[in-house]
């Protein structure tokens, strides 16, 4: 079953623009992780946010957490093609004994 | 450091057999994890084992099954294959878990049963 739900499902935006998505999930959580994954290959570790933190910086990227909403939010500021993938939340619920559920993922269409 | 490597990278295999698919995490990492991937179902996980024990299981039929070596390589089998096990294998090792660190990805098996 899946924990997360993306939105959008797809986005499609011009490069040097800001890719917005946002997930949903259902139950508290201890930590939730973003990942990439490009065409039908592994997935790439984006950001980790603790329950206990609100927003976290990485290169481009901005992640925020509501635990009150139960909802985090990934930015891509100033879009390049090479963004171009699907992109996945996972939380690690409480009392799961670290068992990582992924959402349903945002495919994030750039294009030049 | 290398990366997580998994063979074969492609499989193709008939209703009914069985099949191995195997997993080399990064060096130092003692947890991997196992994930299906379908258009249908999106990323399902499998299981997680840690230095050698299964710690976690996810929703899949006892056709699917696992096992960690005293080197951290596991391996996933799936037995009597079905039309709708074709899907992407995905592994990942951690070194804390799947939960407590990030993880690292292999490429997949993508397996197609006939």
């Amino acid at each position: 079953s899946q924990q997360g739900e993306e939105d959008p499902q797809a986005l499609s935006i011009q490069e040097g623009e800001n890719a917005t998505m946002n997930c949903s999930y259902k139950t508290s959580i201890n930590n939730l992780q973003w990942y990439r994954q490009n065409s039908g290959r592994g997935l790439v570790h984006l950001i980790l946010i603790r329950s206990n933190e609100r927003e976290k910086h990485s290169g481009r990227l901005r992640v925020t957490l509501d635990t009150s909403k139960k909802s985090s939010s990934l930015l891509i500021t100033a879009s390049r093609a090479a963004d171009t993938a699907s992109y996945f939340c996972a939380t690690d619920a409480t009392g799961t004994a670290s068992k990582l559920t992924f959402g349903t993922g945002t495919r994030l269409q750039v294009t030049l | 450091k290398a990366g997580v490597t998994q063979t074969p990278r492609y499989l193709i295999k008939t209703r009914g057999q069985q099949v191995t698919l195997s997993c080399s995490p990064i060096s130092g990492h003692r947890s991997v994890s196992w994930y299906q991937q379908t258009p249908g179902q999106g990323l399902q996980f499998l299981f997680e084992y840690f230095s050698e024990t299964q710690r976690n299981k996810g929703n899949f039929p006892g056709r699917f099954s696992g096992r960690q070596f005293s080197n951290s390589r596991s391996e996933m089998n799936v037995s009597t294959l079905e039309l709708g096990d074709s899907a992407l294998y995905l592994c990942a090792s951690s070194l804390l878990g799947m939960g407590l660190s990030e993880q690292y990805f292999g490429p997949g098996t993508r397996l197609t049963v006939t």
